[in-house]
């Protein structure tokens, strides 16, 4: 059974910082990408980032430049590293996997809420 | 940015109904379409890849069809548990985008 649990998240002031967690297991996490997508409350889904399996890393533009992410395939994790954290970035943010080319985002985790407010 | 547009924005029917959701992608994105069955309080769900693929374990009332631009989502007899918020979403190129979301209500 493929299971991923996110964990990091929290109540955080804007211009703060953030680390998400994703450990994955039940697969061979160096052969998937692996993503962030985010929801904020009440609305829809949003992507983030996605760290593939063959190395290359991809962000969207309202995160670029303030969020990282990087895996550590030997301990089968996904991480964001989130700076100078924005009222806009609140949101729950989900750990997803993606099996390769041609499919889509097949595994999500329960999600770790993240809020940012003074 | 591809922009994706899904209609209706919500839709009640009676359970057997047949119930059809479009989605609309701002360029040309081939077969690279998904669709996800999101429940409250509940992460998305993988429901149709590539267009038309169905994800193992998906109930074979959905099924989904089109490619390059234009692409539908069928429940071919609405079930009670098929109560969700329905999202399209390419996945052709980065950013990827998702469609805002069509939430359906079992009269």
């Amino acid at each position: 059974e493929v299971q991923l649990l996110e964990s990091g998240g929290g109540l955080v002031q804007p211009g703060g910082s953030l680390r998400l967690s994703c450990v994955v297991s039940g697969l061979t996490f160096s052969t998937y990408d692996m993503s962030w997508i985010r929801q904020a409350p009440g609305k829809g889904l949003e992507w983030v980032s996605t760290s593939a399996s063959n190395g290359r890393i991809f962000y969207a533009d309202s995160v670029r430049g303030r969020f990282t992410i990087s895996r550590d395939d030997f301990k089968n994790t996904l991480f964001l590293e989130m700076n100078d954290l924005r009222a806009e970035d609140t949101a729950l943010y989900y750990c997803v996997t993606k099996q390769g080319f041609g499919f889509a985002l097949d595994y999500w985790g329960l999600g770790m809420l993240v809020t940012v407010s003074s | 940015d591809i922009q994706m547009t899904q209609s209706p924005s919500t839709l009640s029917a009676s359970v057997g109904d047949r119930v059809t959701i479009t989605c609309r992608a701002s360029q040309y994105i081939n077969v690279w379409l998904a669709w996800y069955e999101q429940k409250p309080g509940k992460a998305p769900n993988l429901l149709i890849y590539k267009a038309s693929t169905l994800q193992t374990g998906v109930p074979s009332r959905f099924s989904g069809s089109g490619s390059g631009t234009e692409f539908t989502l069928t429940i071919s007899s609405l079930q009670p548990d098929d109560s969700a918020t329905y999202y399209c979403h390419q996945y052709k190129t980065e950013p990827w985008t998702f469609g805002q979301g069509t939430k359906v209500d079992i009269k």
